[in-house]
């Protein structure tokens, strides 16, 4: 299985802030990667796809790049909403695989 | 708008069975794969199973394959996961989630609420 991991685990901002997650596959998966954001108590949204396409209805915020093994999730002027936990996704490959999340933090 | 409700959570014993299911809405469902995800309390999103638009492709998880089976019904809009022999591990918020198209090899645009399963004794 190809493994996903996302960098950091934790991240502490302030609104206004300007924020990358990475995310790192165990081997290539083309731009076969997504990207969900998770707020307590609800389930995943879907924010990006193909690593860069953004989901009809996500603000243009948000925007992700990358292509082969490294990849990252950048937010803009975070708003107090933004704040939430944060999953890439490799779909190049069954099984689908996840990272263990990135838990983005108020400072 | 597109809805996914889930259902047929509940508490059971390590190795018994329970069959979850999803009720679809708001969109052409036997157009699209669908999937399930599970969650464990705390812990991060694990893909489970998932199934093309007529189920002619289907693909699980290791950790579930031989005891959990995935399949819809298209006349009904709806999808279903029978798990056997659970086991306490399996304890978690169970997701339906759309595929953006029609085969497996596709990511989740919407999820349901999920519905909860806990096994324990």
């Amino acid at each position: 299985d190809i493994q996903m991991t996302q960098s950091p685990s934790s991240l502490s901002a302030s609104v206004g802030d300007r924020v990358t997650i990475t995310c790192r596959a165990s081997q290539g998966i083309s731009n076969y990667l997504a990207w969900f954001q998770q707020k307590p108590g609800k389930a995943p949204k879907s924010l990006i796809y193909a690593a860069s396409s953004l989901q009809s209805g996500v603000p243009s915020k948000f925007s992700g790049s990358g292509s082969g093994t490294d990849f990252t999730l950048t937010i803009s002027s975070l708003q107090p909403e933004d704040f939430a936990t944060y999953y890439c996704q490799q779909y190049n490959s069954y099984p689908p695989t996840f990272g263990q999340g990135t838990r983005l933090e108020i400072k | 708008e597109v809805q996914l409700v889930e259902s047929g959570g509940g508490l059971v014993q390590p190795g018994r069975s329970l069959r979850l299911s999803c009720a679809a809405s708001g969109f052409t469902f036997d157009d699209y794969a669908m999937h399930w995800v599970r969650q464990a309390p705390g812990k991060g999103l694990e893909w489970v199973s998932g199934i093309s638009w007529n189920s002619g492709s289907i693909g699980y998880a290791d950790s579930v394959k031989g005891r959990f089976t995935i399949s819809r019904d298209n006349a009904k809009n709806s999808l279903y996961l029978q798990m056997n022999s659970l086991r306490a591990e399996d304890t978690a918020l169970y997701y339906c989630a759309k595929g953006k198209g029609p085969g497996v090899a596709t990511i989740n645009d919407y999820w349901g609420q999920g519905t909860l399963v806990t096994v324990s004794s």
